[in-house]
């Protein structure tokens, strides 16, 4: 069975610099998605990033980029230039691509991002 | 932009009582997921709908909770009894199709079990 472990249950950053989130996971698949998923407080899930294991290209949304290392089967979020507004509980995810109607996310349990002024 | 709905946001009921949440997912969405949110943790699949049918289930405590889709449509998750063990924030999600469409969550569910 797969499994995502994300070993930092909380990470603080100043406003304007950068942070890195770690994520490692465990599969026997050659072919899945990763994804990075952000929850503020009390304010539903939304989706950051998203990788294909078979792209060797990191993923990069704006501020927002990946580190992702197959071999190793790590997943670590970079977000740069941090603004107050991504605070959140962020969430690393796993999803097979075996086909059939069967897809579900497999979540990590989350790493608590402040950020500082 | 088209939302996942859910109602209640809040609910609190003793144990053994029965409790119901309701989804309304972005239309046109084929499968719908149920997810279960312990504080402190990541979410975890209870259900999987594909259109009215369940496709996954393995991780729902079926003594106790059961979740139907019968339109294909919207979607009610029930807890009868509830117990301590259930208090959680309960998520649902909705994509357009199964695999390689991305998830949209509603803004969940809070249950407290007194």
């Amino acid at each position: 069975a797969q499994t995502v472990t994300q070993s930092q249950p909380e990470m603080s950053v100043q406003e304007a610099e950068t942070v890195t989130l770690s994520c490692t996971y465990d599969t026997s698949e050659s072919d899945y998605y990763l994804f990075w998923y952000k929850q503020p407080p009390s304010r539903q899930m939304i989706l950051v990033i998203r990788q294909e294991a078979y792209k060797q290209q990191n993923a990069t949304e704006n501020r927002f980029s990946v580190n992702f290392q197959k071999a190793a089967k790590s997943f670590s979020l970079k977000i740069s230039d941090s603004q107050l507004g991504d605070a959140a509980m962020y969430f690393c995810a796993y999803r097979s691509v075996t086909g059939g109607n069967t897809d579900k996310l497999i979540f990590g349990t989350g790493t608590r991002l402040q950020v500082f002024p | 932009e088209a939302e996942v709905a859910q109602s209640p946001r809040y609910k609190i009921t003793e144990k053994s009582q029965a409790v119901a949440f309701w989804c309304d997912p972005i239309s046109g969405h084929a499968t719908l997921y149920w997810y279960r949110q312990i504080l402190g943790q990541g979410p975890e699949l209870l259900v999987q709908f594909q259109d009215e049918s369940v496709v996954d289930d393995s991780q729902l405590p079926k003594d106790r909770f059961s979740a139907e889709r019968l339109k294909g449509v919207d979607s009610t998750l029930k807890i009868q009894p509830a117990e301590l063990g259930d208090s959680a924030m309960y998520l649902c999600a909705s994509s357009r199709t199964a695999n390689n469409s991305p998830l949209h969550f509603g803004n969940g569910t809070r249950l407290t079990v007194t």
